[in-house]
């Protein structure tokens, strides 16, 4: 295993449209989490999952964020009705039992 | 609340040192990370301090004191490749999430 693994790499849609990006986690971890980064920023967390459960959303943006994990292993995030100001980097990363996240390549998203 | 500062850009020259300050107030506390990030790539796990004190690996090393809220990472020996942000991250209380401090650009110049 290489490392956190992300798909597609880049993503341009039209707003109103919905889109889903996967996770493939380094296999032995079983925390993920998943951030958005806009230029300039850091980091800025949405959703965690242990195994299956999703153990924090009430930082998921709005209600039009949505994300599972349904067998503990790869992860999904959705966004529905894309608007503009959705446009960010968004990665995930898994973390280790030394506590040390580690990033995947990220999916640049692009809402025009 | 939460909040991570750390200054938004610095520049040093190849072979000096450098110091980027992180001071940070946080409802809890589960350790104080660094990560570096290229642009357009994703960032790369530096250092972790859980207790107060000096950490250093090899170019790098990494300050923490919980009870002033305040961290440093030193680059000596500066090189071209350094150039790129340093996000400073603490650990929430729960210890479920890193909440990132915005970055520092640092610009290694010959």
């Amino acid at each position: 295993d290489t490392g956190v693994s992300q798909d597609p790499r880049h993503k341009i849609t039209k707003r109103g449209q919905n889109v889903t990006f996967r996770c493939d986690p380094i296999s032995e971890h079983n925390r993920l989490y998943w951030y958005r980064q806009t230029l300039g920023q850091g980091p800025e967390f949405l959703t965690y999952f242990q195994n299956e459960a999703q153990l924090e959303k009430s930082r998921l943006l709005s209600d039009r964020f949505s994300a599972e994990r349904p067998k503990g292993s790869f992860s999904t995030l959705e966004i529905q009705r894309t608007e503009q100001g959705d446009s960010a980097m968004y990665l995930c990363a898994s973390r280790d039992s030394n506590e040390k996240l580690f990033f995947g390549s990220g999916t640049q998203l692009s809402v025009l | 609340g939460q909040n991570i500062d750390q200054p938004t850009e610095m520049t040093a020259t190849e072979g000096a040192i450098v110091q980027i300050n992180c001071t940070y107030q946080t409802s809890g506390f589960n350790g104080l990370f660094w990560y570096q990030q290229h642009a357009g790539e994703a960032p790369t796990f530096l250092s972790y301090n859980v207790l107060d004190g000096l950490e250093e690996k090899g170019r790098f090393s990494s300050f923490l004191s919980r009870s002033k809220g305040y961290s440093y990472l030193l680059l000596k020996e500066l090189q071209m490749k350094d150039s790129a942000s340093y996000l400073c991250a603490v650990g929430d209380q729960a210890g479920t999430a890193l909440i990132f401090g915005k970055g520092t650009t640092l610009s290694v110049s010959s």
